[in-house]
């Protein structure tokens, strides 16, 4: 079993939607939690950061942690095409951080 | 501008012809580490390195080896190159020290095909 696992997609909405992504993690000692964005051809950049269990908001994206189930959450509102990437989800504790295999998102005008 | 800077960003190689991905970075971090990311498989920690002379196995490191000189530099080397070694790779650094408490800046990545 990986350690964080993300459903790959693709996902394609339309311009305006909500989007809900989301990734499980298995190991109890993670307590940061991270989401970052990866244009195409491009490395991944920091999007949201997040400590323990709970909500971070930051314009039209918020993360969620929910630690008692092992969740991690990152919700898009007033989706535009410019959030076409693909998301990855990210986990650590112990100096070890923990990739999700990305979430490829479209947005389509 | 911050940045954390990969040559060669393309390369075709043949098996077994050692060759070298060079990593700078420019904002004095003293964290660095190296990632291959591959499909169905995402990002996956090669080697990393916590400080000048400090190095450590990621996940993935057989068939790579590394070394830190330099707080700057951080180079990969593939001695041998086999197949399973075509990926696409990111170097990245960190000014928390650590991977898991502070943003990672990533490189644009070197994606490597070996024949």
């Amino acid at each position: 079993q990986k350690e964080v696992e993300q459903d790959p997609g693709p996902l394609s909405v339309p311009e305006g939607a909500i989007v809900s992504l989301n990734c499980t993690y298995s190991n109890s000692a993670f307590q940061y939690f991270m989401w970052y964005r990866q244009y195409s051809r491009k490395g991944p950049e920091l999007l949201m950061y997040t400590y323990s269990s709970g909500n971070k908001e930051d314009g039209r994206f918020t993360a969620q942690v929910d630690k008692s189930s092992k969740y991690i959450s990152l919700f898009i509102r007033d989706s535009q095409p410019s959030d076409s990437a693909t998301y990855l989800c990210a986990s650590g504790g112990g100096n070890k951080l923990t990739f999700g295999t990305g979430t490829q998102l479209k947005v389509e005008l | 501008e911050a940045q954390v800077t990969q040559n060669p960003r393309y390369l075709i190689t043949v098996t077994g012809k050692k060759l070298t991905v060079t990593c700078s970075q420019n904002m004095n971090h003293e964290y660095m580490s190296w990632y291959r990311q591959d499909p169905g498989l995402g990002l996956r920690q090669i080697y990393y390195s916590m400080n000048v002379e400090v190095t450590d196995k990621g996940d993935v490191p057989e068939g790579y080896k590394v070394s830190r000189k330099e707080k700057r530099n951080f180079p990969l080397i593939l001695e041998s190159p086999s197949p399973n070694q075509t990926s696409l790779y990111f170097c990245a650094s960190s000014s928390s020290g650590r991977a898991d408490t502070g943003e990672l800046f990533f490189g644009e990545g070197s994606r490597l095909t070996v024949l």
